[in-house]
């Protein structure tokens, strides 16, 4: 099974900062690669699909990068509302495997 | 618009069963899988399985071999989890998803498990 990786675990930021959000796979997932945030009470949201290509109705300030097995989530100038736990998930290969989240607080 | 709605709130006690329904509208059901995710509470997210809308054929994810089952009323346009024999560890969220990359989710179905 391919093992997804995120780091950090928590990341606490100030509004308006820019961060980036790590997920490392075990092997190479090509740019096979799902980002998706979860808030608290809710059902997760797709952000990006495949490594970089945007959703319809997602604020512009997410974006992503990477392939192979390094992928970044970056978020232009965080708002309040962005707090939640973002996960990847390798859509590369069966089992589709999540990492384990990095939770964003706002400072 | 594209939504799944999940069945409501389930309290069983172990060894029972339970079966959570996700019904589908604003898309052709058969067109695109559907997936089921576990979310124990306060962890993450747990890939279950999917299963082919078209021929209804399931696959599980090896944690979910044996007393979980996944199907279909496609003439609803439904897809049902089944866990046989419950156990103390399925207390959790459980969501179904839609497609490849899972762009529409379910609300998530709160199964808990207590004697």
């Amino acid at each position: 099974d391919i093992v997804m990786t995120q780091s950090p675990a928590t990341l606490s930021v100030t509004p308006g900062d820019r961060v980036s959000l790590s997920c490392r796979a075990s092997q190479s997932i090509s740019d096979y690669l799902h980002w998706y945030q979860q808030k608290s009470h809710e059902s997760p949201r797709l952000l990006i699909k495949y490594a970089s290509q945007s959703i319809s109705g997602i604020p512009s300030r997410f974006s992503g990068s990477g392939s192979g097995s390094d992928f970044t989530l970056s978020i232009n100038s965080v708002e309040p509302e962005d707090v939640g736990v973002y996960y990847c998930q390798n859509g590369h290969s069966f089992p589709r495997t999540f990492g384990g989240g990095t939770k964003l607080e706002i400072k | 618009q594209i939504q799944l709605v999940q069945s409501g709130p389930e309290l069983k006690k172990p060894g029972e069963t339970v079966k959570i329904s996700c019904k589908a509208s604003g898309y052709t059901f058969t067109d695109y899988s559907m997936h089921w995710v576990k979310q124990a509470p306060g962890k993450g997210l747990k890939w279950m399985g999917w299963i082919n809308t078209e021929t209804g054929e399931p696959t599980y994810a090896d944690d979910f071999k044996g007393r979980f089952a996944f199907s279909l009323e496609t003439s609803a346009s439904t897809a049902y989890l089944q866990i046989n024999n419950l156990k103390n560890e399925d207390t959790a969220t459980y969501f179904c998803a839609k497609g490849g990359y899972f762009d529409v989710w379910g609300a998530g179905t709160t199964v808990t498990v207590s004697s």
